[in-house]
């Protein structure tokens, strides 16, 4: 069975400053995907990033980036100048592409960004 | 791009009472279906996925129940709430036919209280 384990329960920063949240897991599978999700206090779940594990390169979507270490089996998310709004909970999440699609997740890291 | 209709959004039950949560998705079809809980401060847990109509499978042993009576209608139920079914239902879709690939989208949430 996949393990996603998140080891920074809680994370503070000051608005701008850069950010980088952990994430491990422990998988048999060769072919997987790797998701960061967002969750603000509204409770909807929004997705930031995502890591296609047979691609070598690190996905980038604006301000946030990943470090995808497929051999350590870690996939850290990277917050550049980080705003107000970016305060959340952030989840990591795992799937394999094999049989049955789901979601397996971290514990959560809780970000907050102050002014 | 897919979208979650998840209702209601709030609601609380007496112990004992019976519990129906619905979930519709437009903008794909034959959709693989998710519930997920968050209890208060953690992580979600995977309690049921269907990849098709009147296709179930369940999770973890618990006093909820699922059922999709329709391709893009996903229930959650309960003849007989307990305490701990407190806490916070996600319902989730990843869309086969879809431009997003395998990735899992998500619903605004139900808050279930139980007293």
């Amino acid at each position: 069975a996949q393990t996603v384990t998140q080891s920074q329960p809680e994370m503070s920063v000051q608005e701008a400053e850069t950010v980088t949240l952990s994430c491990t897991y422990d998988t048999s599978e060769s072919n997987y995907y790797l998701f960061w999700y967002k969750q603000p206090p509204s409770r909807q779940m929004i997705l930031v990033i995502r890591q296609e594990a047979y691609k070598q390169q690190n996905a980038t979507e604006n301000r946030f980036s990943v470090n995808f270490q497929k051999a350590a089996k870690s996939f850290s998310l990277k917050i550049s100048d980080s705003q107000l709004g970016d305060t959340a909970m952030y989840f990591c999440a795992f799937m394999k592409l094999a049989g049955a699609q789901k979601l397996v997740f971290g514990q959560g890291t809780r970000l907050t960004i102050n002014p | 791009s897919q979208t979650i209709h998840q209702w209601p959004a709030t609601l609380v039950q007496p112990v004992g009472s019976p519990l129906s949560l619905e979930c519709t998705v437009e903008g794909t079809s034959n959709p693989n279906l998710y519930w997920y809980r968050q209890a208060a401060g953690r992580g979600l847990q995977l309690l049921f996925y269907s990849v098709g109509i009147g296709q179930i499978s369940s999770e973890v042993p618990q006093n909820l129940s699922a059922s999709r009576p329709q391709d893009r209608q996903f229930i959650l139920s309960s003849k007989k709430l307990l305490l701990s079914d407190s806490g916070f239902y996600l319902c989730a879709c990843i869309g086969k036919a879809s431009h997003s690939g395998n990735t899992i989208y998500f619903g605004e949430g139900s808050w279930l209280t139980v007293v």
